[in-house]
């Protein structure tokens, strides 16, 4: 099993569409947990952290459910700028500054 | 801006040759990464580094050797070249905890023919 799994989708929206990704993580005591934004033959750019309260930024918002040992990600008014690939990341307990990346999942927003 | 910056965005290289990686980052940042991304893999740690001249393995390590000399600037090598070395290489660095995450380098695509 994959430490950190997610849907590779493509997730195929209209503009104005609110769409959601799960990621499921294998080691309970995980500490950290992000969500990164990868554009096409691009490097991979940090969108936001996963806090236990949860966490919002503008349209964006990141849950953590450790109960289940899954994140979610929430995107709402999808624009077409938002068309990327959004990686699940992990800070593993055994490593202070070690990060678990998912494979990651496809968005595409149509006009 | 801070970055982090690899020599080259895209190399061919032939099977058997020795293949060395550049990443230099100016953010003064303790630890330094190699990572992998091949279709449908994700990411893969390759070698990584925590201070200068410090180095520990990853999870896919084989094939490959690392060098930090300076606190600034971490070198993927390949020994010897295979096809299926063939990838994304990316960089990254941190301050010294993950609670900033990763700065990535734009990526090298390596071809290995």
């Amino acid at each position: 099993r994959k430490e950190v799994e997610q849907d590779p989708g493509p997730f195929n929206v209209p503009e104005g569409a609110t769409v959601a990704f799960n990621c499921t993580y294998s080691n309970s005591a995980s500490q950290s947990f992000f969500w990164y934004r990868q554009d096409c033959r691009k490097e991979p750019k940090l969108l936001m952290s996963v806090y236990s309260s949860g966490n919002e930024d503008g349209r964006f918002t990141a849950q953590l459910n450790r109960a289940s040992q899954y994140i979610s990600l929430l995107i709402r008014d999808s624009k077409l700028s938002d068309s990327a690939t959004y990686l699940c990341v992990v800070n593993p307990m055994d490593s202070s500054y070690k990060l678990i990346f998912g494979s990651g999942t496809r968005l595409l927003v149509r006009p | 801006d801070v970055k982090v910056t690899q020599s080259s965005r895209y190399l061919v290289k032939r099977t058997g040759e020795k293949v060395f990686l550049e990443c230099v980052q100016d953010m003064d940042h303790e630890n330094m990464f190699w990572y992998r991304q091949d279709p449908g893999l994700g990411l893969r740690l390759i070698y990584f580094s925590y201070d200068v001249k410090m180095k520990e393995k990853g999870d896919i390590p084989e094939g490959y050797s690392v060098s930090r000399e300076k606190k600034e600037r971490f070198s993927l090598i390949l020994e010897s070249a295979s096809t299926n070395q063939t990838s994304m290489y990316l960089c990254a660095s941190n301050r010294g905890d993950v609670a900033g995450g990763y700065t990535f380098g734009s990526g090298t695509r390596l071809t290995v023919v």
